[in-house]
């Protein structure tokens, strides 16, 4: 099983700020067979980003993916109110498909 | 609009079984993988099965094989998780998901709003 870990477990920032959120994998997913999901209170997670680096539809451009085998970023380039969240990184490369444990995003 | 309305979560004893189901609309539901993704209260999330198209391949976590078993009626558009021998640790909201594109790129683009499924004495 592909163990993904992200950090910080929390970031605190302010509106207006960049967020950079790691996911490192136990072994490689492969070039880019990793995802990044945006979940809020009360409500199911949303696909930001896919095969680590193309933004879902309807996704702002502010949020952007990188990296490769192992280690995967995910940036917001400037924080709207509305991105203060919990967000997972997921890969597919292999079964089972697993999730990272997360990383909130706060208000600072 | 893609919809995916999830109904069937109860409060069961462990050991008991329950049986969920997942209505889809908004979309070709037969051309789709399907799935279900669990979330334990104030924890992550945690992929559960998919399903192919035609339900000829379906894959399980480690954790439910052999006591959980999806299944889909594509006339329907309807997706179904039968859960037997329930744990304590299966208690979490579940929730359907689509899978992402049509060839199997395993990310889920649409969820549903959940049902909470609760396994206590």
């Amino acid at each position: 099983e592909i163990v993904l870990t992200q950090s910080p477990a929390t970031l605190s920032l302010s509106p207006g700020e960049r967020a950079t959120l790691s996911c490192r994998a136990s072994q490689s997913v492969g070039s880019s067979y990793l995802a990044w999901y945006q979940q809020k209170p009360g409500q199911a997670p949303r696909l930001l980003i896919y095969d680590a680096s193309n933004r879902a539809t309807g996704i702002p451009p502010r949020f952007s993916g990188s990296g490769s085998g192992t280690d995967f970023t995910l940036t917001i380039s400037s924080l709207d109110p509305e991105d203060f969240a919990v967000y997972y990184c997921q890969q597919r490369y292999n079964w089972p498909l697993t999730f990272g444990g997360g990383t909130k995003v706060e208000i600072k | 609009e893609v919809q995916l309305v999830e109904s069937g979560g109860d409060l069961v004893q462990p050991g008991g079984s329950l049986r969920l189901s997942c209505a889809a609309s908004g979309f070709t539901f037969s051309i789709y993988w399907m799935a279900w993704v669990r979330q334990a209260p104030g924890k992550g999330v945690e992929w559960v099965a998919n399903i192919k198209q035609d339900g000829s391949e379906k894959y399980y976590v480690d954790s439910v094989k052999g006591r959980f078993t999806i299944s889909r009626d594509n006339a329907k558009n309807s997706l179904c998780l039968q859960m037997n021998s329930l744990r304590v640790e299966d208690t979490a909201v579940y929730y359907c998901a689509r899978v992402f594109g049509t060839g199997g790129i395993f990310y889920f683009d649409y969820w549903g709003q959940g049902t909470l499924v609760t396994v206590s004495s």
